[in-house]
C-alpha cells in the first residue's frame, strides 16, 4: 500500500534549528510537496522537490533522497509564527498526492 | 482578490438535513478538488475535476456530490447528513494534472461542518 510517515508533534525553541523528517511508500514517484498549515487556517505550499538533494528557500529547506523513500524539512532559526503543522505529501505515479497525518510544531520561548 | 473563496465557512445542521457548499476559483487554474479533514488533522482527497470532468472519486458515500458547472467552479452537496460527517472540508485548485510540478495546491479557507 502506499503511506507516508511523519512524527505526530515535535517541540523547538525559538531562534534554534528544527528538522522534520516525512518516509513514504508510493507506487510510482512524481514528487514530494511540504505544506505548512496554521490552527484553524488552510495549508499553504510551502517546497517541492523531484531530484535528490537539498532546496532552500529562506530559512526553509527542503530534502529529497528518493532511493531511500526520505524527505526532510528544516527550519532555521525559529520564530513563534513557526508554530503550526507541516504536512508531507508525496505524488504517486497517477500524479495523486498520498498525505501524511501531519507534524504539529510546538515553538517555544 | 481572493484566489479560492468557498462558502459558508461555518456551517451547523442536523443530523438527515441536506446542505452545500460552493468553491469558486479566480487563478485560471484547470483543476479543483474537494478534501476532507478530520478532527484527527488527516486531509483526505475526495473528488478532483479537471475543466468540469470528474478525474479522481475516492470511496465516498454517494451522499457526497460534487458538480462543476464550469471550470472556475466545483461545489459540494451533501444529502442526509450524518454526525461523522463533520469536519472542515477544503476546495483548492491547481493549474493542472499531469504535471508534477503544476499540482501546488491552493486552498480556499475551508468550511467547518458540524453535525448535531
Amino acid at each position: 500500500g502506499q503511506n507516508i510517515d511523519q512524527p505526530t508533534e515535535m517541540t523547538a525553541t525559538e531562534g534554534a534549528i528544527v528538522q522534520i523528517n516525512c518516509t513514504y511508500q508510493t507506487s510510482g514517484f512524481n514528487g514530494l510537496f511540504w505544506y505548512q498549515q496554521h490552527a484553524g487556517e488552510a495549508p499553504t505550499f510551502l517546497s517541492y522537490n523531484v531530484l535528490d538533494g537539498l532546496e532552500e528557500k529562506g530559512r526553509f529547506s527542503s530534502f529529497l533522497s528518493r532511493s531511500k523513500g526520505y524527505s526532510y524539512l528544516l527550519l532555521k532559526e525559529l520564530q513563534m509564527k513557526d508554530s503550526a503543522s507541516y504536512l508531507c505529501a508525496a505524488m504517486d505515479s497517477n500524479y495523486q498526492l498520498i498525505w501524511g497525518a501531519g507534524t504539529k510544531l510546538i515553538i517555544k520561548p | 482578490d481572493t484566489a479560492v473563496s468557498q462558502t459558508p465557512k461555518y456551517l451547523v445542521t442536523q443530523m438527515g438535513n441536506d446542505k452545500s457548499i460552493k468553491c469558486e476559483q479566480n487563478l485560471g487554474h484547470d483543476t479543483m478538488y474537494w478534501y476532507k479533514q478530520d478532527s484527527k488533522k488527516f486531509l483526505k482527497i475526495m473528488f478532483s475535476y479537471n475543466n468540469k470532468e470528474l478525474i479522481i472519486n475516492e470511496t465516498v458515500p454517494n451522499r457526497f456530490s460534487p458538480k462543476s458547472p464550469d471550470k472556475a467552479h466545483l461545489n459540494l452537496h451533501i444529502n442526509s447528513l450524518e454526525l461523522g460527517d463533520s469536519a472542515v472540508y477544503f476546495c483548492a485548485s491547481s493549474l493542472g494534472l499531469q504535471d508534477s510540478g503544476a499540482n501546488v495546491l491552493t486552498f480556499g479557507a475551508g468550511s467547518r461542518l458540524t453535525v448535531l
